[in-house]
């Protein structure tokens, strides 16, 4: 079974710009979360995604959204870009039904550079 | 979110078990306690979770106070491949949501 696939791996984007990244979930998992890890905050949990709707928030700004496609895969979607946007982007998979016993299975995540 | 405390750093010689503490004094009654380790450059894995019993799996074991305010988790013999950080994490088990809180973890240094 193919694992959570992230792409871009890396990215360098300039203050004010948008940027995409995408997730795709291992097969059958209908849960995606998004994380963000710096040195400075550790891992921060974004949002999490089940059957295309957003099930639960982050405290971050309206400049972070995402969405999730009928088949999974997920997009998120920074707007505005600041300095301090650069970190390294994690998303996880999991079969999302609602379950605390259930583990996540992470990505290698996206590294965002912003100049 | 119900928080977690975890010293900073631990050492192990290589071949030698390893206790990772984690305190968890604010836990509730349904809160499941997971286990997450983060090797370099890579992102968390899943190790181990528990409820009240202690637990065991081809990674390691997981032993819960009775009044399950800590747990430890127990690596049993330490490899190279296992320095990492260690998260601990509590996951409320009403509503099994999957926003993770990570915590600062322990970063476990294995010496040769």
């Amino acid at each position: 079974k193919a694992g959570v696939t992230q792409t871009p791996r890396y990215l360098i984007k300039t203050r004010g710009q948008q940027v995409t990244l995408s997730c795709s979930p291992i097969s059958g998992h209908r849960s995606v979360s998004w994380y963000q890890q710096t040195p400075g905050q550790g891992l921060q949990f974004l949002f999490e995604y089940f059957s295309e709707t957003q099930r639960n928030k982050g405290n971050f700004p309206g400049r972070f959204s995402g969405r999730q496609f009928s088949n999974s895969r997920s997009e998120m979607n920074v707007s505005t870009l600041e300095l301090g946007d650069s970190a390294l982007y994690l998303c996880a998979s999991s079969s999302g039904a609602g379950l605390a016993y259930n583990e996540q299975f992470f990505g290698p995540g996206t590294r965002l550079t912003v100049l | 979110d119900a928080k977690t405390t975890q010293p900073n750093s631990m050492e192990s010689n290589e071949e030698e078990p390893v206790h990772l503490p984690c305190n968890h004094s604010t836990i509730s009654g349904t809160d499941y306690i997971h286990w997450y380790r983060q090797l370099p450059s890579q992102g968390p894995e899943y190790v181990i979770h528990g409820l009240t019993s202690n637990v065991n799996n081809r990674m390691a074991s997981l032993a819960i106070a009775e009044d399950r305010k800590s747990s430890t988790l127990i690596l049993h013999r330490a490899t190279l491949r296992d320095a990492a950080v260690y998260y601990c994490i509590l996951r409320d088990g009403e509503t099994g949501a999957n926003n993770l809180f990570f915590g600062t973890g322990t970063r476990l240094t294995v010496i040769p």
